[in-house]
């Protein structure tokens, strides 16, 4: 059974500072995904990784896939209150299926 | 573009009653849709797998009796939750793609919230 481990469960944090989220598995993922969620409604999808050592940036946001395509961060650079959500990975396992594995979650509010 | 509605957005039943909740695909086709269920504070856990024309593949410990998937169509799939309990109360969330075209895109719709009395 694939797992993915985020750390931390919950992060509250006071504007402006900065935040490293971790996405963690013994498995191997053809690639990876990082979702923001509101409460209520489904979440949305902010990168995809699919390349070893990838990084990506998004505005203040840079995602990072590691070399052996196990683990991955989000790190949030000078955080905003609008940046507050749960924030999801989810692994695309290696076989063809396509199912998509979700992490454990982090919880973040930005206090302003 | 992507697009994917979920209807009822909530719906309140009663113990014993069946209820259904339907997944579109608005602006593509889906050849295959994914049912997830989200329990307060906690992470999506998936339920089945579903392609059009075939039988849903479930995940382990979802009963496939208690949760009905029909995918008639490339745009439409429906979980029917059958005799609910309190306990089937949670988050559903569909989601929806299109692998011939891309492996691992998916698109998530707004979820329905199932409350059973």
């Amino acid at each position: 059974t694939q797992l993915l481990e985020q750390s931390p469960q919950f992060l509250s944090i006071q504007e402006g500072e900065n935040l490293t989220v971790y996405c963690n598995s013994s498995s191997v993922f053809s690639s990876l995904q990082w979702y923001r969620q509101e409460p209520g409604e489904g979440p949305v999808l902010l990168v995809t990784v699919v390349t070893g050592g990838e990084v990506k940036k998004l505005k203040r946001l840079t995602f990072q896939f590691g070399d052996a395509r196990k683990d991955s961060s989000l790190h949030i650079t000078a955080a905003q209150p609008g940046d507050t959500g749960l924030y999801l990975c989810a692994g695309v396992i290696e076989d063809s299926s396509y199912k998509l594995i979700f992490g454990s979650g982090t919880r973040l509010l930005v206090r302003p | 573009g992507a697009v994917v509605s979920q209807h009822p957005s909530w719906v309140i039943c009663k113990s014993g009653t069946s209820v259904k909740i339907e997944c579109r695909s608005l602006d593509f086709q889906a050849t295959t849709m994914f049912w997830y269920r989200q329990f307060p504070k906690k992470s999506l856990m998936l339920m089945a797998t579903s392609n059009e024309g075939s039988k849903a593949t479930y995940e382990q410990g979802v009963e496939k009796d208690k949760f009905l998937i029909n995918h008639a169509s490339l745009t439409l799939s429906t979980l029917t939750v059958t005799s609910a309990h309190p306990e089937d109360s949670s988050f559903y969330i569909c989601s929806a793609s299109d692998f011939d075209i891309n492996t691992y895109e998916q698109y998530f719709g707004p979820g329905t919230r199932l409350t059973v009395t």
